[in-house]
């Protein structure tokens, strides 16, 4: 069966603190990875993972894919309280339309 | 939450009353998903269109029903026979392509009276 596990299921942080939070997956028609970020609302996209090894990058996020070892990472350097939010890992199957997500990192950053 | 919206924010229900959530979107995208999420839980699919007049089941998809009689919309209606229905209802939506991600809409929180 398809799954998505994510860890750590909450973590609470001090502002300037770097992150990392992990997703690994078992999948078998993997086609890629992606991460959410979910403040009070919707879901808000963050990045697309294809190829293992490669870097995406978008300001003080950053997240990278290892498809031999099937996990994925997502960073954030020198935390702020805006960064406090639930964030959720999720893959995309090869027929390009189903989505399975992971049940989230709940992230606090304090003052 | 984009060209995705979703009605109403918050909605009621009553013991044994089928309720119906509206998602409309002008994104022209052809696939429409419904989520539910519980705390602690993630997102867990419930029904999802690829085209119009087509729909599949999710992994939870009892005691809920959906139509697509339109590329725009997609409701889903919360049947009686959903017992714990007690959830935040997103609904998204995909464009063509494999490189186009999911755009959600705001959600609708729905309670149980």
């Amino acid at each position: 069966e398809d799954k998505v596990v994510q860890s750590p299921l909450s973590l609470v942080v001090h502002e300037g603190d770097t992150v990392t939070l992990n997703c690994s997956y078992e999948v078998t028609n993997f086609r890629s990875l992606l991460w959410y970020k979910q403040e009070k609302k919707a879901p808000t996209f963050l990045f697309m993972l294809t190829s293992s090894g490669i870097e995406k990058k978008s300001g003080r996020l950053s997240s990278i894919l290892d498809k031999k070892e099937l996990f994925s990472i997502l960073n954030i350097t020198a935390t702020q309280t805006g960064d406090s939010a639930i964030y959720l890992c999720a893959f995309m199957i090869n027929t390009g339309n189903q989505f399975y997500f992971g049940t989230g990192t709940s992230l606090t950053v304090i003052p | 939450d984009g060209g995705i919206t979703q009605s109403p924010k918050y909605l009621f229900r009553k013991e044994g009353q089928n309720v119906t959530l509206s998602c409309e979107q002008n994104l022209n995208h052809d696939a429409m998903y419904w989520y539910r999420q519980d705390p602690g839980q993630g997102l867990r699919l419930i029904y999802y269109s690829q085209i119009v007049n087509d729909f599949q089941k999710g992994d939870i998809a009892e005691g809920y029903s959906v139509s697509r009689e339109k590329k725009e919309s997609f409701p889903l209606t919360v049947t009686s026979a959903q017992k714990n229905p007690t959830a935040f209802y997103l609904c998204a939506t995909k464009g063509q392509g494999a490189g186009e991600t999911q755009y959600f809409g705001p959600g609708t929180r729905l309670l149980v009276l």
